[in-house]
């Protein structure tokens, strides 16, 4: 079964620095990950998604990822926070094989904070 | 382009009542899927509509349905609620060409 795994439920950076979320998952055939933003009161935003196409993938609102098979991993980063990046970090894995593209596994979340 | 939208923004029940909430999707859209959010379980899938049609679906009791129209509008019914009910409901919509679903603000459901 597929499971995905976000490192650490709580990020601090200061205002400029790199932000590094992590994320792992497990799956027995490729699959299509993503990155989504949630802020306080609001909808889920897709931040970027890996189709298995490129493996350093660019996002909206600076953020990027790369696909490492061997890792099984897909970490998000950004060079330089800003403090409007404070939110809701989800990674999602599905299978496109067998639950279809919109059947979506959830991390359990990291909240970024970014402070002055 | 418009986004999704979801109604009502905001519910409360009590239990044993039942529920109906809406999502319509962004224009051209015609898979809906539908999730919930809790704090304890997280987001969890609970189906997937495509032309009408149920494409997917989660591990979610029977008390949970759904249903989609012909112009790609779809519904989602709790029958006699549970406290543990009260979530989140997140609507998504995505065209077959594009793989991200764009998902809606949505529906607060509170079950006293």
């Amino acid at each position: 079964a597929q499971s995905v795994t976000q490192l650490g439920s709580h990020v601090s950076v200061s205002e400029g620095a790199l932000v590094l979320l992590g994320c792992n998952y497990s799956s027995s055939v490729p699959p299509y990950l993503f990155w989504y933003v949630q802020y306080p009161n609001q909808g889920l935003q897709l931040l970027l998604k890996y189709t298995s196409a490129a493996t350093l993938v660019k996002g909206i609102n600076g953020f990027e990822a790369e696909f490492k098979k061997s890792e099984t991993s897909f970490h998000l980063t950004k060079p330089s926070a800003h403090m409007s990046d404070a939110a809701e970090y989800f990674c999602a894995v599905s299978d496109p094989f067998s639950g279809g593209y919109n059947k979506l596994i959830f991390g359990a979340g990291t909240r970024l904070a970014v402070h002055p | 382009k418009a986004g999704v939208t979801q109604t009502p923004r905001y519910l409360i029940k009590t239990r044993g009542q039942q529920v109906t909430l809406s999502c319509s999707p962004i224009s051209g859209h015609r898979s809906v899927s539908w999730y919930q959010q809790t704090p304890g379980q997280g987001l969890q899938f609970l189906f997937e509509y495509f032309s009408e049609t149920q494409r997917n679906k989660g591990n979610f009791p029977g008390r949970f349905s759904g249903r989609q129209f012909s112009n790609s509008r779809s519904e989602m019914n709790v029958s006699t609620l549970e406290l543990g009910d009260s979530a989140l409901y997140l609507c998504a919509s995505s065209s077959n060409r594009d793989r991200g679903m764009v998902f809606g603000p949505g529906t607060r459901l509170t079950v006293l």
